[in-house]
This record gives structure tokens, sequence and C-alpha cells, in this order.
């Protein structure tokens, strides 16, 4: 079965500090992955997806097809990091949009 | 706002009384997604539409619940004798290229 995996439901981390959320996968084929994020009472948005291979925020994301991982990173997080953040996968070709994803993952970012 | 719009935001409804949900999709986008989020979930698919036409039904789509796209533009999700277990938010989404935008959702509570 095609499968996310957030194995953390709450994070917390002083501002400044270094974040890492983790994300495993279970997907046949050549799945697409994304990190979605929903801050407070906004609507839920693209962060960033593996094949644009792009910086957003300051958040970077490795896929590492051995591990099926896809963790999320910020080597200095800010006060506005704090949101819930899910990953997400499909199975590529034209099943874009059609989206799994993880449980998600509570950022808090101290002061 | 432009984005993706969903109506109403907010649906208590007793239980076996019929609901009906809409969604605007971005204009120029021709695929539109339901999913459905309960309490510490990631959103799960529902269905989703290529224009007027409705290509894929999730398992969790029970007959109790149907949708529809007539003019390839807004849709349209109706749940028939509503049950406690429907209660969750209703996530419409639009895509263009890879990234799905979504609305706000319905927040269906079902007393």
């Amino acid at each position: 079965a095609q499968r996310v995996t957030q194995p953390e439901k709450l994070l917390s981390v002083f501002k400044g500090a270094p974040v890492e959320l983790k994300c495993n996968y279970s997907y046949s084929g050549s799945p697409e992955l994304f990190w979605y994020v929903q801050y407070s009472r906004q609507r839920l948005q693209l962060l960033l997806r593996h094949i644009s291979r792009e910086s957003i925020k300051g958040f970077t994301a490795d896929l590492n097809k051995g591990e099926t991982s896809f963790h999320l990173k910020k080597p200095f997080a800010q006060e506005e990091d704090s949101a819930m953040y899910y990953c997400a996968a499909n199975a590529g070709g034209t099943s874009y949009g059609k989206l799994t994803f993880g449980q998600g993952t509570i950022l808090t970012v101290h002061p | 706002d432009t984005g993706v719009s969903q109506d109403p935001r907010h649906k208590i409804t007793k239980r076996g009384q019929n609901v009906t949900f809409r969604c605007d999709p971005i204009s120029e986008h021709n695929r539109l997604y339901w999913y459905r989020q309960t309490l510490g979930q990631g959103p799960e698919f529902l269905t989703y539409f290529q224009n007027e036409a409705q290509l894929e039904k999730s398992r969790l789509l029970s007959d109790r619940f149907s949708a529809e796209r007539p003019k390839g533009s807004f849709s349209t999700l109706e749940i028939q004798r509503t049950e406690q277990g429907d209660s969750a938010m209703y996530l419409c989404a639009s895509i263009l290229g890879r990234e799905a935008f979504f609305g706000q959702g319905t927040r269906l509570t079902v007393v």
C-alpha cells in the first residue's frame, strides 16, 4: 500500500536552532514527493517539491531513495516557521494531484 | 482572495440529513480534487475530476457520497443520510502543473 509516514506529531525548537522534520514513504514506482505547510488560520499550501530541488524560506528537502525518506530541514528556525507541516506523495505520471499525505507534524519555534 | 473557494465554511447538521458543499476552483485549472481530513490526520483523497469527467473515486467514497462538476467549472459534493463519522474537514483543490491549490475547506459537524 502507498503510505507516507511522519513519525513526529509535535516538534519544538528554539529560534535559531536547526530543525528537521522527518518523512518516510512507501510507494511503488517513482513517486513525486512534496512538503505542504499550513500556517495558523490559513489554507494548506505547497512549500516545496523534490523535483524542483529548490530552497523555499530556507527549507530544503532531499529525496533519499535508498532510505525512502524526504526529510525537511532548515539550519536556523524562525518563529514564523511555526505551523503544521505535511509530507505528501503522488505516484507520478498522470496521477499528479492525487496525493497521499502523512499525519502531519506541528512545528513550534520558541523565541 | 482569488484562490480556490469553498462554501460553506462551516456546516452543522443533524444525523440523517443531506448536505451539499460547493467548490469553485481557480478558473484555468482543469483538474479538481476532493479530500477529507479528520482530526489528527492528513487529508485523504476522495475523488477527482478532469474538466467535467469524474475519473477516480476512493473506496472512502461510500454510496452516500456523490460529487459532480457539471460544466467543468465548480464542483459539488453531496453527502446523503449523514452519519457522525462523516464529521470532518472537506477540502477541495485544483491543480496547475504539479502544484495543488487548496481551498480553506468546509468543516462538517454531524450531531
